[in-house]
């Protein structure tokens, strides 16, 4: 099946401080998409990259789509203890299949 | 409108039991996927069905079976449950843009 790296697999820091995660694919991706799960909860979308290069914001989180579509990462400003959970990229090869990278948990210490 | 409903929401099965987990959706989507979830993973497609009466293997779909019963109703079946299946089970719809909409998942134990 289609491979996916997800890194890091852990991520603990101190409210107020940054966080990223990064998705690496080992082939060209249509789009990519990203999903938070709270724990305990089930996983929501966050966004959908489409664009090689594209750039789009939500607030304090950024996404980014590589230029060769090859990779993708997630970087939150200021994280807030509201942002706890765990982070998922989920590239797409094939419009019915869908495969998840292992997920970046994150704890936000108050 | 509920969105996309699990049922049941907690289950212990022993070895070699069967059951089947439900899922429903009332948000007119054609596509619906089973996924397993295990501790500290992401989540593994164990079956999708891309329309009403179609079903497709995913990555994991040894010890399932699975029925598009209509538009709403996508289950999923253990005929012979084994531990190696413990898992959180989520269901998800998907839009026309390919977002996908998760139900709030079925913890399954099996001894």
């Amino acid at each position: 099946g289609q491979q996916v790296m997800q890194i890091p697999q852990y991520q603990h820091v101190q409210e107020g401080e940054d966080f990223t995660t990064y998705c690496n694919s080992s082939t060209t991706l249509s789009n990519i998409q990203w999903y938070k799960q709270r724990p305990g909860g089930h996983p929501v979308f966050l966004i959908q990259l489409v664009k090689s290069g594209e750039v789009k914001k939500q607030k304090r989180l950024t996404f980014q789509f590589g230029e060769a579509k090859k990779n993708s990462s997630l970087h939150i400003t200021a994280t807030q203890t509201t942002d706890v959970g765990t982070y998922f990229c989920a590239p797409i090869y094939n419009f019915n299949k869908f495969y998840f990278g292992s997920g970046t948990k994150l704890n936000v210490k108050p | 409108n509920a969105g996309v409903t699990q049922t049941p929401k907690f289950q212990v099965l022993k070895t070699g039991q069967s059951m089947t987990l439900q899922c429903a959706q009332d948000m007119n989507h054609n596509s619906m996927y089973w996924y397993r979830q295990d501790p500290g993973m992401g989540l593994r497609l164990i079956y999708y069905s891309a329309s009403e009466g179609t079903t497709d293997k995913g990555e994991v779909p040894n010890g399932y079976n699975v029925s598009r019963l209509n538009k709403r109703e996508f289950s999923l079946r253990l005929e012979s449950a084994a531990p190696s299946q413990t898992s959180v089970y989520f269901c998800a719809t998907r839009t026309g843009m390919a977002t996908q909409y998760f139900g709030p998942g079925t913890r399954l134990l099996v001894l």
